[in-house]
Order: C-alpha cells, then structure tokens, then sequence
C-alpha cells in the first residue's frame, strides 16, 4: 500500500522558472493539502481540495496554483520560482470528515537559487 | 494572525522526564484538536486529538489536557525517552459551511530528550 507519496523529493531550481510538485494518493480520500514548512512558521496551508476539480485557497496562495483532475493526484506548480519559495513542500490527504486524519507524505525540499 | 500559538519553540528534557507543550487558540468555533509528531526527514503524523467535551485524553505516555474556558491545551509525554525526539505540532480545526476540514497549525516544538 502505497499511501500518500510525493516526486521529486528534493528539487533546485531557478529563479522564474517554472516547477512541478506531484502528490499522489492511493486511498481515494477526498480531500488533499498542499503545505510549506518553513523554520519559525511551522506548517502553512498553500491550497487545498475538496474533491477532483475543486479547490481553494489556504493561507499563502500566492505564487502557487494547483489543480485536480482526478481524486488521486493534486500537483502544485509555482509558476514563476522565487527565492522566498525555497521551503520544504508535504502533500496531505483526508477523508472527507470534519474531523479527521490528515496523512502527510514524505515531502519535496525546493531549492530556488 | 496566528490563531494558534505554540510554545515553547524548543524543548530540552532528560530521559524519564516529563515533556510539556503548550497551545492556544482564539476561535471558539474550533472543535478538534490533534497534536502531529514528525521525525527529522519524514511527514508529520497524528499522534493524538482531542475534542472539547473532555479535558484530558490519554494514550500511552502521551496526554492531551484540554482547558476550553482558557482557551488552551497542552500535550505532556511523560517518561521521556530519546525516541520521542521530534517536532510536534499542535492543531486545531472547525466545520466549514461545505463541511471541509480546515486546520489551523501551531509553529512546532523541537523536543529533544537526552539520554
């Protein structure tokens, strides 16, 4: 069981080019997150879904776009990278509760040079 | 706005010891209240949660103490041993008007216990 995985798992880039986080999961959950963890801010919500072709916005959007088209896959594009990117990214799934687990995955350090 | 605030930031015990980690929050909507733990390199992972109808929620050495008047809860991991190393993150969450999820996360405490 796969659960939750995340590619790549770390990343370097540049400064205006564009980038790619994938997140897949295998357990049809409903909802999924997109979070930055970032030293001294803990863990901020970029976006979120609530089920294939909806979503909304978190608390630092900006920079950011997803998209999901099928339940199981939520990647997150910054269109244009900035320094201030660099961060550690985790994909996180939930069942469609409102209470409920969120299950992270393992992932993607970014490095925007 | 934080509408969750963590302390400490950082946490030194010594094996046997008990740890103590404290929360706040501000929206009195909130009704769950999950602690994370996740171990350098990995994602974080539910530890333990608490609702507000009871004050305290006990799993193994870990305990949630829910004070809802004050607006606080803390977990306290007693018998500390070197393998509860990590950063721990509070939470807290409320029913939206379409019923999603949406939680409000502390900034974390790195604990580490000695030997």
């Amino acid at each position: 069981d796969a659960g939750i995985t995340q590619s790549p798992r770390y990343k370097i880039t540049e400064t205006g080019r564009q980038v790619t986080l994938m997140c897949h999961q295998t357990w049809s959950h409903s909802y999924m997150f997109w979070y930055r963890q970032d030293l001294g801010h803990g863990l901020r919500l970029i976006y979120y879904s609530a089920a294939a072709d909806i979503t909304d916005k978190g608390e630092v959007p900006d920079g950011y776009v997803v998209s999901r088209s099928k339940t199981e896959n939520f990647p997150l594009t910054l269109e244009s990278a900035t320094r201030s990117q660099t961060s550690v990214y985790f994909c996180a799934s939930s069942v469609k509760v409102s209470t409920d687990t969120q299950y992270f995955g393992p992932g993607t350090r970014l490095t925007v040079l | 706005q934080q509408q969750v605030k963590q302390s400490p930031q950082s946490l030194i015990v010594q094996k046997g010891g008990i740890s103590i980690i404290n929360c706040a929050y501000e929206n009195t909507a909130f009704d769950y209240f999950p602690w994370y733990q996740q171990f350098p390199g990995k994602g974080p992972a539910l530890l333990i949660a608490i609702r507000p109808d009871v004050s305290e929620k006990k799993e193994g050495r870990f305990t949630i103490s829910f004070n809802k008047s004050a607006k606080q809860f803390s977990l306290h991991i007693m018998d500390s041993q070197p393998g509860d190393s990590a950063t721990y993150f509070c939470a807290a969450s409320r029913t939206t008007s379409g019923g999603s999820y949406i939680p409000t996360f502390g900034r974390g405490t790195s604990l580490i216990v000695h030997p």
